[in-house]
């Protein structure tokens, strides 16, 4: 158990709805990420906060979007989803603002279909 | 040209087998070289990481890093079957105080016991 949670784990939407998932990172870390896992795309960072301000942004569509709350807890928002945004989509925490070690911490993950 | 290629596989080998990942890159400013395992249904661990080049060495496991070739590694001796998972191999350009890790797209192994 890597100590981070994500929730839900599985979410099944249509077209054009809007979700949201949750990540709790592990205790004492201040820094959230999030990526996207598909079969053909591979693993993709989208975005990281650190300490409720967003630190770094990857390839994340402009109908996603992100934030960090003061507890931490950060929730990745998912608008207007198409078919192609099925995927695993997982939350990962470190201890500072991002250092070269690539010590990052995954949860789960949170599978969402989009039919 | 992806910046990470990794072969998918599926890779299937016997108990006992060593067993030889590879990845190769594109983007020379990479500096970090990291593998990743994942499980089904579980998100990525970290496994081992090396700086710049040369080889490192944990237990059954042996990280290797070829910089002039763009070319990195990871070998397991003695394969288990709880070697049986996916492995990412991930690389990271430090700059400032931003990073991100590009992975590759994994190589799923299943060692036969």
């Amino acid at each position: 158990d890597s100590g981070v949670t994500q929730t839900p784990k599985h979410l099944i939407t249509a077209t054009g709805q809007r979700v949201t998932l949750r990540c709790s990172p592990r205790s004492g870390d201040l820094s959230v990420y999030w990526y996207q896992q598909s079969l053909d795309q591979g693993l993709q960072f989208l975005i990281q906060y650190y300490n409720g301000e967003e630190r770094a942004k990857g390839n994340i569509l402009e109908r996603f979007s992100a934030q960090q709350f003061p507890d931490l807890h950060s929730e990745l928002n998912l608008s207007s989803l198409e078919l192609g945004d099925s995927a695993l989509y997982f939350c990962a925490s470190s201890v500072g603002p991002g250092g070269p070690t690539g010590e990052l911490f995954f949860g789960e993950g949170s599978r969402l279909t989009v039919l | 040209q992806k910046e990470v290629e990794q072969d998918p596989g599926p890779l299937s080998v016997p108990e006992g087998a060593i067993v030889s990942l590879n990845c190769t890159y594109s983007n020379s400013a990479f500096q970090y070289f990291m593998w990743y395992r994942q499980y089904s249904r579980k998100g990525p661990e970290l496994l081992m990481y090396t700086y710049s080049s040369g080889n490192k060495e944990d237990g059954r496991f042996t990280a290797q890093v070829d910089k002039s070739s763009k070319y990195i590694s990871l070998f397991i001796r003695d394969s288990q079957p709880s070697d049986s998972a996916t492995y990412l191999c991930a690389m990271s350009v430090v700059g400032g105080s931003n990073y991100k890790l590009t992975f590759g797209k994994g190589t799923l192994l299943t060692v036969n016991p």
